[in-house]
């Protein structure tokens, strides 16, 4: 069964840092990998996905992450942290079945 | 608004009550599916629907809980004698034939069992 691992319960950068939140994931099959961001009290929202074209993906708020297939990571970045950013971010992977399984969360907190 | 909707957005309940849960998908989803989140935790599945039809449930769920989605719209899901264990935010999730496995959420209902 597919699974991710997220590298780091709680990241903090400051207001303009890089951001990098690594997840690596194991699948048998090639998987479609997620980035979720969660707000206190809310439901998750989608800021990238990769679903098998190109390995740099762009998603909204600045976010990028790259599919590495040699190191199975799926790492997200952000050139310039804002203080809007801090969130709980998820990693997710789902195979041709459509169970997703996520990751235990990276809580994101930016310094100004 | 389009998006999926969940009801009640908060429910607090003593030990041993029985409360339901209400998700509406996104409508030409076929697919539905539940979740718990319990604090500091990622989603954990529950169960799914396609259609009207339970494909998969996870043995999170027990013989309490019960999911129901009657005529493959909107769906529900009970737990039964609530236990303060069962205290969690419950997503759910919608999914359509194009949507690249992407998985639409809910803003959850978080339970709290007193």
């Amino acid at each position: 069964a597919q699974s991710v691992t997220q590298l780091g319960s709680h990241v903090s950068v400051s207001e303009g840092a890089l951001v990098l939140l690594r997840c690596n994931y194991s699948s048998s099959v090639p998987p479609y990998l997620f980035w979720y961001v969660q707000y206190p009290n809310q439901g998750l929202q989608l800021l990238l996905k990769y679903t098998s074209a190109a390995t740099l993906v762009k998603g909204i708020n600045g976010f990028e992450a790259e599919f590495k297939k040699s190191e199975t990571s799926f790492h997200l970045t952000k050139p310039s942290a804002h203080m809007s950013d801090a969130a709980e971010y998820f990693c997710a992977v789902s195979v041709h079945n459509n169970d997703m399984r996520f990751g235990a969360g990276t809580r994101l907190t930016v310094k100004p | 608004d389009t998006g999926v909707s969940q009801d009640p957005r908060h429910k607090i309940t003593k030990r041993g009550q029985n409360v339901t849960f209400r998700c509406d998908p996104i409508s030409e989803h076929n697919r539905l599916y539940w979740y718990r989140q319990t604090l500091g935790q990622g989603p954990e599945f529950l169960t799914y629907f396609q259609n009207e039809a339970q494909l998969e449930k996870s043995r999170l769920l027990s013989d309490r809980f019960s999911a129901e989605r009657p005529k493959g719209s909107f769906s529900t899901l009970e737990i039964q004698r609530t236990e303060q264990g069962d205290s969690a935010m419950y997503l759910c999730a919608s999914f359509g034939l194009n949507s690249y496995n992407e998985q639409f959420f809910g803003p959850g209902t978080r339970l709290t069992v007193l």
